[in-house]
């Protein structure tokens, strides 16, 4: 079945750092890959998507792109903030699993000052 | 703020016992998802309703039952609680069913 894969947590940073959270996949077909946040106490918001190979998906300063030949969809940011302290979810959907969303275990990402 | 609203927030009772979880969407979303988070299980889908109808079942368990109502609004019973049940429990709503989905803030359930 569709599975996703991301690195173990915690990542700590110090502000500024450069950030990079792998996430890989293993689904049939052309599933759309996403990016999810969930800051400590609050639900779940949508990050950034990409629907297709090599679309590249950004957001504050976030970015991922789909990588059909590595099976992967890794999380970049060039410059991160305190404020980006947060737990990270890769996930994917495909249209013949009616866009349910299957889910990486979760990064958490904690940044210091 | 999504725009998606979930009832009660918090909710803590015992082991053999029922609760339901409720789930408002957005304004003019007619499909409901919902999600199990839990420490062991990570984060789950359960089951999708579309437009009042079942659309698709995950990870569900026998115990777990939903429903979407004509309002659209959508309800989760758990029954028979076990310890293991104890989780966060989201719901997702989206226009259609390959539209972005759009979470609510969570229901934390404990079983004690």
């Amino acid at each position: 079945g569709d599975s996703v894969t991301q690195m173990e947590g915690p990542v700590t940073l110090s502000e500024e750092a450069f950030l990079t959270i792998n996430c890989t996949y293993t689904a049939t077909g052309y599933p759309s890959l996403f990016w999810y946040v969930q800051y400590p106490g609050e639900g779940l918001q949508l990050l950034l998507k990409a629907t297709k190979a090599d679309d590249k998906g950004s957001n504050k300063g976030f970015e991922a792109t789909y990588r059909k030949e590595t099976t992967s969809f890794h999380l970049e940011k060039g410059s991160v903030q305190v404020s980006d302290s947060a737990v990270y979810f890769c996930a994917l959907s495909r249209v013949d699993s009616n866009y349910q969303l299957i889910w990486g275990a979760g990064t958490k990402l904690i940044i210091k000052p | 703020d999504s725009g998606v609203t979930q009832t009660p927030k918090h909710l803590i009772t015992a082991t053999g016992q029922r609760v339901t979880l409720r789930c408002s969407p957005r304004s003019g979303d007619l499909s409901v998802y919902w999600y199990q988070q839990s420490l062991d299980q990570g984060l789950q889908f359960l089951i999708q309703y579309y437009n009042g109808e079942e659309r698709a079942k995950g990870n569900i368990l026998e115990r777990f039952s939903a429903q979407q109502f004509p309002d659209l609004h959508s309800e989760l019973n758990l029954s028979s609680l076990e310890l293991g049940d104890s989780a966060l429990y989201f719901c997702a709503t989206s226009q259609g069913i390959h539209n972005e989905q759009f979470f609510g803030p969570g229901t934390r359930l404990t079983v004690l």
